[in-house]
């Protein structure tokens, strides 16, 4: 079956605390990205990556790190998390430059306290 | 600022009723326009797309949108709309950064509730 899959799908945490959220895609697709969820403010991108070794930055950038080593997986790294980045993020990947449709993992929900 | 704008933020409707929900966005060049759907608990998925072409157009569980590209719009419609489609509905545009990526950013999101 087709699917971007994430985890954990909960966490809870405190604030400084490094953590990591792994995704990982069964498409072969080549574009991959990060979102959070916030009410009222729909999706926001975080980062989003082309291919292998390749990331940009989205829209909302700052406290998130990411990195494309292989192309099924695209962590997302919190060195130091704070407050507010408890958020819902979502995972997805897209074939070639991402330009088409989106596929969307399940999401995860973060509680930093 | 480019952005994307979803005009209803909560809506509430019965059975059977008609629905639009409004999006607009403010990018130049080309675009590709999705609504995508997101039912309590589950994650997003795609209802329809716009990428060329009929600037009507279809999409899964009888809803579909229409590009009015002078007006810079792309709203949803559905003729009757049922109790299941309580869900929240999002709007987005892809477009290409200056880096010739692709980047999607969301409308805030429209709350429907179809009271039974």
């Amino acid at each position: 079956e087709a699917q971007v899959t994430q985890n954990p799908r909960y966490l809870i945490t405190v604030t400084g605390k490094k953590l990591t959220v792994t995704c990982s895609q069964n498409m072969n697709h080549e574009y991959m990205s990060w979102y959070r969820q916030d009410p009222g403010l729909g999706l926001r991108q975080i980062y989003y990556s082309m291919n292998v070794e390749v990331t940009d930055k989205g829209d909302v950038p700052e406290g998130y790190k990411v990195s494309r080593k292989e192309k099924r997986n695209f962590p997302l790294i919190l060195e130091s998390p704070s407050p507010n980045q408890t958020s819902l993020y979502f995972c997805a990947s897209a074939a070639g430059t991402g330009f088409y449709e989106q596929y969307f993992g399940p999401g995860t929900r973060l509680t930093v306290t | 600022a480019q952005s994307v704008s979803q005009h209803n933020h909560h809506v509430i409707l019965s059975e059977a009723a008609s629905l639009e929900l409004g999006c607009n966005y403010s990018y130049g060049g080309t675009v590709n326009l999705f609504w995508y759907v997101q039912y309590p608990g589950q994650h997003l998925q795609l209802l329809l797309k716009y990428f060329s072409g009929d600037p009507l157009v279809k999409g899964i569980k009888g809803f579909e949108a229409e590009f009015i590209k002078s007006k810079f719009s792309f709203n949803l419609r559905k003729p009757s709309v049922q109790w299941s489609d309580t869900a929240e509905y999002f709007c987005a545009v892809n477009r290409t950064n200056n880096n010739a990526g692709n980047m999607l950013t969301f409308g805030g999101g429209t709350r429907l509730m179809v009271k039974p």
